[in-house]
């Protein structure tokens, strides 16, 4: 079974303090994996993938994350918080089974930035 | 130039009605999937479709019913709802089924 787990459900932030939201995956595959933003009353953005090759993904909006796999750990972080990042953080696995995949997601990450 | 649309965006509804929701993705995208996210922001796959074909279908009640007349539509029908089936639901495509998912905005269903 395949599973993603995010520690922490609510992370508050001053702004411009740097964040990390942590998000921790179980599987027994080698996997693709995924950080999606949403932002209040609206769809799933993504953020950054990790496919292959450097384990350093930078994405969008300024933000990077570390795959390790010796961890299974795929940890976001930004130096630098806006107001503007408060959202909802959801990291995701491509679960691969029957020939096909699709993504677990774990239950999400409130990061508040405070002014 | 919207990537993944659904319709409607709200839909207010009473117990036992059937309704229908609606997406179109103009990626050229293969693949098409129904996500359902619960008032705790749970996020659970429901359906995926690859070139019209089902190729997943979880653990869904046989209320849920969905239909892809074609590669860019996937649409929703739902019988005889219920209070559980209060939620937001996503619409996404991918090129792939294995490659990153686009979102569409989400239809809020609220059954009264």
């Amino acid at each position: 079974a395949q599973s993603v787990t995010q520690l922490d459900s609510q992370v508050p932030v001053f702004e411009e303090a740097p964040v990390e939201l942590r998000c921790n995956y179980s599987s027994s595959v080698s996997v693709y994996l995924f950080w999606y933003v949403q932002y209040p009353n609206q769809g799933l953005q993504l953020l950054l993938k990790y496919l292959s090759g450097s384990t350093l993904v930078k994405g969008i909006n300024g933000f990077e994350a570390e795959f390790n796999k010796s961890q299974t750990s795929f940890h976001l972080r930004k130096p630098s918080v806006h107001i503007s990042d408060t959202a909802e953080y959801f990291c995701a696995v491509s679960l691969y089974r029957s020939g096909y995949s699709t993504l677990t997601f774990g239950k999400g990450t409130m990061l508040l930035v405070s002014p | 130039d919207t990537a993944v649309s659904q319709t409607p965006k709200y839909l207010v509804t009473q117990m036992g009605n059937d309704k229908s929701i609606k997406c179109e993705q103009n990626l050229g995208h293969d693949t098409m999937y129904w996500y359902k996210q619960d008032s705790k922001k749970f996020l659970k796959i429901m359906f995926s479709y690859n070139n019209k074909e089902l190729i997943i279908n979880e653990t869904v009640p046989n209320r849920f019913s969905p239909k892809s007349p074609d590669k860019a539509h996937l649409n929703l029908h739902i019988n005889s709802l219920e209070l559980g089936d209060s939620a937001v639901y996503f619409c996404a495509s991918s090129r792939q089924p294995s490659t990153e998912q686009y979102f569409g905005p989400g239809t809020r269903l609220t059954v009264t």
